[in-house]
């Protein structure tokens, strides 16, 4: 069965810290890792999808990496704004539909 | 305007009761899906639609049943509702060109 765990659960930085939130999954066959950012009573907000080991992708001060076995979102110099959950979802499987199975996010506090 | 929309936002409702929640797209995707976020147990599927034509169950449709009244609506319907269907409810879209989901807004649902 597909799985992801998210560590930390909550991680408080102060404005300018750098630091890394990791998802470490099992699945059949990896069709895409998802990172997605959630808001307080907001829906998830889609950031990256990563396809295959050794892949990266940027935007603003988050870039996701992914293993085999894990990825990485890391937030470098993050300000306040970036205060939310950050969510991670493994899609498996080679045919057909799989559904996400998403794991229970970590919770990022960044004080000014 | 938001892409996916969500209605009614807040729902207070009794035990046994009927309700429905509804879900609509300007994003022109052909696939709907419904999820329930519990606390510490993440995001989970309750039912999809890959067409007007097709409806399949998720993960946790059981208490559940779901109508595409069109490609852009797709609602979810609780026949007898029970306090532990009390949960954030999220609609999400994607196309079938892609695995990527984009997720509404929300709906709170408290059953008492």
């Amino acid at each position: 069965e597909d799985q992801v765990t998210q560590s930390p659960e909550a991680l408080r930085l102060q404005e300018g810290e750098s630091s890394s939130l990791n998802c470490s999954y099992t699945v059949s066959g990896l069709r895409g890792l998802f990172w997605y950012r959630q808001d307080p009573g907001k829906g998830p907000e889609f950031l990256f999808t990563l396809y295959s080991a050794g892949e990266e992708k940027e935007k603003e001060r988050l870039k996701a990496t992914l293993t085999k076995k894990e990825s990485f979102l890391h937030i470098t110099a993050p300000k306040p704004e970036d205060s939310a959950t950050y969510l991670c979802a493994v899609q498996g499987g080679n045919t057909g539909f799989q559904k996400l199975v998403f794991g229970t996010g970590t919770r990022l506090l960044v004080s000014p | 305007d938001a892409d996916v929309t969500q209605t009614p936002r807040n729902r207070i409702t009794k035990t046994g009761k009927r309700i429905m929640l509804e879900c609509s797209q300007t994003k022109g995707h052909d696939r709907m899906y419904w999820y329930r976020q519990d606390p510490g147990l993440g995001l989970r599927l309750i039912y999809y639609s890959f067409d007007v034509k097709d409806i399949n169950k998720g993960e946790i449709s059981d208490g559940y049943s779901v109508s595409r009244q069109a490609q852009a609506k797709f609602s979810l319907s609780l026949e007898s509702a029970i306090p532990n269907q009390t949960a954030l409810y999220f609609c999400a879209t994607s196309d079938s060109l892609s695995d990527t989901q984009y997720f509404g807004p929300g709906t709170r649902l408290t059953v008492l």
